[in-house]
Protein backbone atom coordinates (compact mmCIF):
# COMPACT_ATOMS: atom_id res chain seq x y z
CA UNK A 1 0.00 0.00 0.00
CA UNK A 2 0.91 3.52 -0.98
CA UNK A 3 2.50 5.14 2.13
CA UNK A 4 3.21 9.09 2.72
CA UNK A 5 6.28 10.37 0.89
CA UNK A 6 8.90 12.87 2.66
CA UNK A 7 11.62 14.04 0.84
CA UNK A 8 14.58 14.53 1.34
CA UNK A 9 15.44 12.03 3.92
CA UNK A 10 18.51 13.98 5.18
CA UNK A 11 19.61 17.33 4.98
CA UNK A 12 22.26 18.94 6.48
CA UNK A 13 22.51 23.02 6.59
CA UNK A 14 24.60 26.14 7.72
CA UNK A 15 22.62 28.43 10.03
CA UNK A 16 20.74 31.23 8.64
CA UNK A 17 20.42 29.02 5.52
CA UNK A 18 16.61 28.27 4.18
CA UNK A 19 15.49 24.67 3.79
CA UNK A 20 12.32 22.92 2.07
CA UNK A 21 11.11 19.54 3.27
CA UNK A 22 8.42 17.96 1.41
CA UNK A 23 5.28 15.74 1.86
CA UNK A 24 3.66 13.98 -0.56
CA UNK A 25 0.51 12.23 1.36
CA UNK A 26 -1.36 8.83 0.56
CA UNK A 27 -3.21 9.22 -2.47
CA UNK A 28 -6.84 10.13 -1.89
CA UNK A 29 -5.72 12.06 1.48
CA UNK A 30 -6.50 15.46 1.99
CA UNK A 31 -5.37 16.54 5.06
CA UNK A 32 -1.79 17.06 6.04
CA UNK A 33 -0.06 17.52 9.23
CA UNK A 34 3.75 18.62 10.08
CA UNK A 35 5.13 17.73 13.68
CA UNK A 36 8.55 18.70 14.94
CA UNK A 37 10.58 16.09 17.05
CA UNK A 38 13.47 16.74 18.59
CA UNK A 39 16.09 14.49 20.24
CA UNK A 40 14.82 12.37 22.70
CA UNK A 41 11.78 13.89 22.25
CA UNK A 42 8.22 13.13 21.63
CA UNK A 43 6.12 14.80 18.46
CA UNK A 44 5.23 18.30 18.47
CA UNK A 45 2.93 19.07 16.04
CA UNK A 46 3.48 22.34 14.15
CA UNK A 47 0.56 23.15 11.33
CA UNK A 48 -2.46 21.30 9.54
CA UNK A 49 -3.55 21.78 6.15
CA UNK A 50 -7.23 20.26 5.02
CA UNK A 51 -8.48 20.38 1.44
CA UNK A 52 -5.66 23.40 0.90
CA UNK A 53 -6.62 25.77 3.83
CA UNK A 54 -4.53 26.09 6.75
CA UNK A 55 -6.56 24.50 9.98
CA UNK A 56 -4.68 24.22 12.51
CA UNK A 57 -1.38 26.24 14.13
CA UNK A 58 0.96 24.85 16.78
CA UNK A 59 4.10 25.84 18.07
CA UNK A 60 5.40 26.76 14.63
CA UNK A 61 8.24 29.86 14.42
CA UNK A 62 7.33 32.94 12.44
CA UNK A 63 10.74 31.68 10.76
CA UNK A 64 8.46 28.70 9.24
CA UNK A 65 6.07 28.63 6.76
CA UNK A 66 3.84 26.07 5.00
CA UNK A 67 1.24 25.57 2.40
CA UNK A 68 -0.61 22.68 0.67
CA UNK A 69 -0.75 22.58 -2.71
CA UNK A 70 -3.35 21.75 -5.60
CA UNK A 71 -2.13 17.91 -6.12
CA UNK A 72 -2.53 17.98 -1.90
CA UNK A 73 1.02 17.67 -1.07
CA UNK A 74 2.50 20.01 1.20
CA UNK A 75 5.98 21.92 1.72
CA UNK A 76 7.22 23.15 4.74
CA UNK A 77 9.73 25.96 4.45
CA UNK A 78 12.06 27.55 7.15
CA UNK A 79 14.14 30.11 7.20
CA UNK A 80 16.98 31.78 8.96
CA UNK A 81 17.58 28.40 10.34
CA UNK A 82 18.93 28.35 14.02
CA UNK A 83 20.77 25.12 15.85
CA UNK A 84 17.75 24.08 17.39
CA UNK A 85 16.08 23.16 14.47
CA UNK A 86 17.59 20.16 14.58
CA UNK A 87 15.29 17.67 14.44
CA UNK A 88 12.99 15.00 13.01
CA UNK A 89 10.37 16.67 11.27
CA UNK A 90 7.08 14.14 10.58
CA UNK A 91 4.49 14.83 8.00
CA UNK A 92 0.88 12.51 8.62
CA UNK A 93 -2.14 12.61 5.93
CA UNK A 94 -5.37 11.12 6.93
CA UNK A 95 -8.27 10.87 4.71
CA UNK A 96 -9.71 13.86 6.26
CA UNK A 97 -9.33 15.07 9.56
CA UNK A 98 -12.07 12.53 11.43
CA UNK A 99 -9.76 9.92 10.55
CA UNK A 100 -6.30 8.57 12.07
CA UNK A 101 -3.06 9.85 11.03
CA UNK A 102 -0.68 8.48 8.89
CA UNK A 103 2.64 9.40 9.23
CA UNK A 104 5.68 9.19 6.87
CA UNK A 105 9.11 8.25 7.50
CA UNK A 106 10.45 11.39 8.69
CA UNK A 107 13.50 14.13 7.18
CA UNK A 108 16.53 14.71 9.72
CA UNK A 109 17.51 18.02 9.53
CA UNK A 110 20.77 19.24 11.39
CA UNK A 111 21.63 22.26 11.65
CA UNK A 112 25.28 23.03 11.85
CA UNK B 1 -6.19 21.68 28.13
CA UNK B 2 -5.07 18.25 27.08
CA UNK B 3 -2.06 16.48 28.71
CA UNK B 4 -1.12 13.10 28.29
CA UNK B 5 1.57 11.37 30.66
CA UNK B 6 3.57 8.43 30.51
CA UNK B 7 4.91 7.97 33.69
CA UNK B 8 7.40 4.99 32.47
CA UNK B 9 10.09 5.95 30.77
CA UNK B 10 11.85 3.16 30.16
CA UNK B 11 11.31 -0.58 30.61
CA UNK B 12 13.23 -3.53 29.86
CA UNK B 13 11.91 -7.65 29.33
CA UNK B 14 12.82 -10.46 28.45
CA UNK B 15 11.53 -12.22 25.73
CA UNK B 16 8.63 -13.91 26.35
CA UNK B 17 7.37 -11.78 29.00
CA UNK B 18 3.94 -9.68 29.20
CA UNK B 19 4.40 -5.93 29.53
CA UNK B 20 1.79 -3.34 29.81
CA UNK B 21 2.76 0.32 29.47
CA UNK B 22 0.82 3.20 31.04
CA UNK B 23 -1.31 5.86 29.34
CA UNK B 24 -2.73 8.69 31.33
CA UNK B 25 -4.91 11.59 29.49
CA UNK B 26 -6.34 14.94 30.76
CA UNK B 27 -8.95 16.56 28.86
CA UNK B 28 -12.49 18.17 29.16
CA UNK B 29 -13.64 17.35 26.45
CA UNK B 30 -16.14 14.83 26.48
CA UNK B 31 -15.32 13.66 22.82
CA UNK B 32 -12.06 12.88 21.90
CA UNK B 33 -9.92 10.06 20.24
CA UNK B 34 -6.90 8.35 21.94
CA UNK B 35 -3.71 6.43 20.21
CA UNK B 36 -0.68 4.28 20.58
CA UNK B 37 2.01 4.78 18.00
CA UNK B 38 5.21 2.64 17.92
CA UNK B 39 8.72 4.01 16.68
CA UNK B 40 11.23 1.50 16.36
CA UNK B 41 15.24 2.48 16.21
CA UNK B 42 14.63 3.03 12.68
CA UNK B 43 12.53 6.20 13.54
CA UNK B 44 9.43 6.09 11.55
CA UNK B 45 5.72 6.43 13.67
CA UNK B 46 3.68 3.48 13.24
CA UNK B 47 -0.21 3.79 13.97
CA UNK B 48 -0.96 0.94 16.41
CA UNK B 49 -4.74 1.99 17.21
CA UNK B 50 -6.96 4.84 17.76
CA UNK B 51 -10.39 4.82 19.86
CA UNK B 52 -13.03 7.26 20.53
CA UNK B 53 -14.09 8.32 23.38
CA UNK B 54 -17.73 6.61 23.62
CA UNK B 55 -16.30 3.42 22.81
CA UNK B 56 -15.17 1.96 26.00
CA UNK B 57 -14.57 -1.79 24.98
CA UNK B 58 -11.50 -3.45 25.36
CA UNK B 59 -9.40 -4.42 21.93
CA UNK B 60 -7.54 -7.36 21.28
CA UNK B 61 -5.03 -7.69 17.73
CA UNK B 62 -2.75 -10.62 17.86
CA UNK B 63 -0.37 -10.22 20.83
CA UNK B 64 -1.62 -6.52 21.43
CA UNK B 65 -4.54 -5.23 23.49
CA UNK B 66 -5.48 -1.91 24.82
CA UNK B 67 -7.69 -1.43 27.92
CA UNK B 68 -9.56 2.17 27.89
CA UNK B 69 -10.88 3.11 31.23
CA UNK B 70 -12.62 6.42 31.61
CA UNK B 71 -12.95 6.60 34.98
CA UNK B 72 -9.47 6.60 35.87
CA UNK B 73 -8.52 8.30 32.47
CA UNK B 74 -6.27 6.00 31.37
CA UNK B 75 -5.14 3.77 28.51
CA UNK B 76 -3.37 1.11 28.77
CA UNK B 77 -1.11 -1.21 26.06
CA UNK B 78 -0.34 -4.61 26.68
CA UNK B 79 2.22 -6.99 24.73
CA UNK B 80 2.11 -10.63 25.28
CA UNK B 81 4.38 -13.22 25.02
CA UNK B 82 6.97 -9.91 24.09
CA UNK B 83 9.74 -10.54 20.84
CA UNK B 84 12.48 -8.67 20.45
CA UNK B 85 11.11 -6.85 17.67
CA UNK B 86 8.74 -5.37 19.75
CA UNK B 87 11.81 -2.90 21.19
CA UNK B 88 10.72 0.52 20.59
CA UNK B 89 9.52 3.57 21.77
CA UNK B 90 5.67 3.36 22.30
CA UNK B 91 3.80 6.97 22.14
CA UNK B 92 0.17 7.11 23.74
CA UNK B 93 -1.51 9.79 22.15
CA UNK B 94 -4.62 12.39 22.03
CA UNK B 95 -6.90 14.37 19.96
CA UNK B 96 -9.76 16.79 20.36
CA UNK B 97 -12.86 16.04 18.03
CA UNK B 98 -12.43 19.77 16.36
CA UNK B 99 -11.02 20.84 13.41
CA UNK B 100 -7.55 19.89 13.04
CA UNK B 101 -7.56 16.63 14.97
CA UNK B 102 -3.97 17.21 15.84
CA UNK B 103 -2.43 15.09 18.07
CA UNK B 104 -0.88 15.37 21.32
CA UNK B 105 1.73 12.73 22.48
CA UNK B 106 3.40 11.84 25.47
CA UNK B 107 6.73 11.49 26.34
CA UNK B 108 6.74 8.11 25.22
CA UNK B 109 8.22 4.72 26.84
CA UNK B 110 10.88 2.86 25.76
CA UNK B 111 10.75 -0.95 25.26
CA UNK B 112 13.52 -3.12 25.40
CA UNK B 113 12.90 -6.40 24.97
CA UNK B 114 16.31 -8.66 25.76
CA UNK B 115 16.43 -12.04 24.40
Amino acid sequence: AAGVIQSPRHLIKEKRETATLKCYPIPRHDTVYWYQQGPGQDPQFLISFYEKMQSDKGSIPDRFSAQQFSDYHSELNMSSLELGDSALYFCASSLDPTHEQFFGPGTRLTVL
Amino acid sequence: AQKVTQAQTEISVVEKEDVTLDCVYETRDTTYYLFWYKQPPSGELVFLIRRNSFDEQNEISGRYSWNFQKSTSSFNFTITASQVVDSAVYFCALSRMDSSYKLIFGSGTRLLVRP
